[in-house]
């Protein structure tokens, strides 16, 4: 089982529609969670962290987290062409347990239609 | 400038030869990480480093070695390039929330 799982896509969306990525996760400890951007060619970018259950908004973007069921998701409201891009989850451990030690998934391919 | 910077950018090797990829950062952060990136596989975490004298081995280290010169350099190295290490290659400091401030990358080709 890998430590971190995402749905590879592609997931099609129309434009100004609600995009849904999720992810999960098997080591227990993990503490920190974050969805990174990625752009063909280019390195990753963080769009969100969350480190406590529930939601956390910032702009277009949600973040959820649900550490009893080992899952976190990211909704991206009023899609925009430029979202197009591949989305990484990433997950590590508290900064005292080989802290920053990122996992990532597979990463999810995103594509909005205008 | 940016914060990590990574050399070569890009770079076209022959099977057998050894190759370093080098890294800078100047964000002053204690950790710092290698990692590949494949089609379809995500970023792996090759290896990481917590300070000057900690090395520890990621989750697919076999073929690669490094060396954590200072706080501010962490190399790369492939010993004898075989081409199914042809990748794109991040280096990476992290904060203490956790957040990855990534290199531009390397991309390696092994003929």
């Amino acid at each position: 089982q890998k430590e971190v799982e995402q749905n590879s896509g592609p997931l099609s969306v129309p434009e100004g529609a609600i995009a849904s990525l999720n992810c999960t996760y098997s080591d227990r400890v993990s503490q920190s969670f974050f969805w990174y951007r990625q752009y063909s060619g280019k390195s990753p970018e963080l769009i969100m962290s969350i480190y406590s259950n529930g939601d956390k908004e910032d702009g277009r973007f949600t973040a959820q987290l649900n550490k009893a069921s080992q899952y976190v998701s990211l909704l991206i409201r009023d899609s925009q062409p430029s979202d197009s891009a591949t989305y990484l989850c990433a997950v590590s451990r508290p900064y005292y347990n080989q802290g920053g030690k990122l996992i990532f998934g597979q990463g999810t391919e995103l594509s909005v239609k205008p | 400038d940016a914060d990590v910077t990574q050399t070569p950018r890009n770079r076209i090797t022959k099977t057998g030869k050894r190759i370093m990829l080098e890294c800078s950062q100047t964000k002053g952060h204690d950790r710092m990480y290698w990692y590949r990136q494949d089609p379809g596989l995500g970023l792996r975490l090759i290896y990481y480093s917590f300070d000057v004298k900690d090395i520890n081995k990621g989750e697919i280290s076999d073929g690669y070695s490094v060396s954590r010169q200072a706080q501010a350099k962490f190399s790369l190295s492939l010993e004898s390039a075989i081409p199914n290490q042809t990748a794109l290659y991040f280096c990476a400091t992290t904060s203490r929330t956790g957040e990855l401030f990534f290199g531009e990358g390397s991309r390696l080709t092994v003929l």
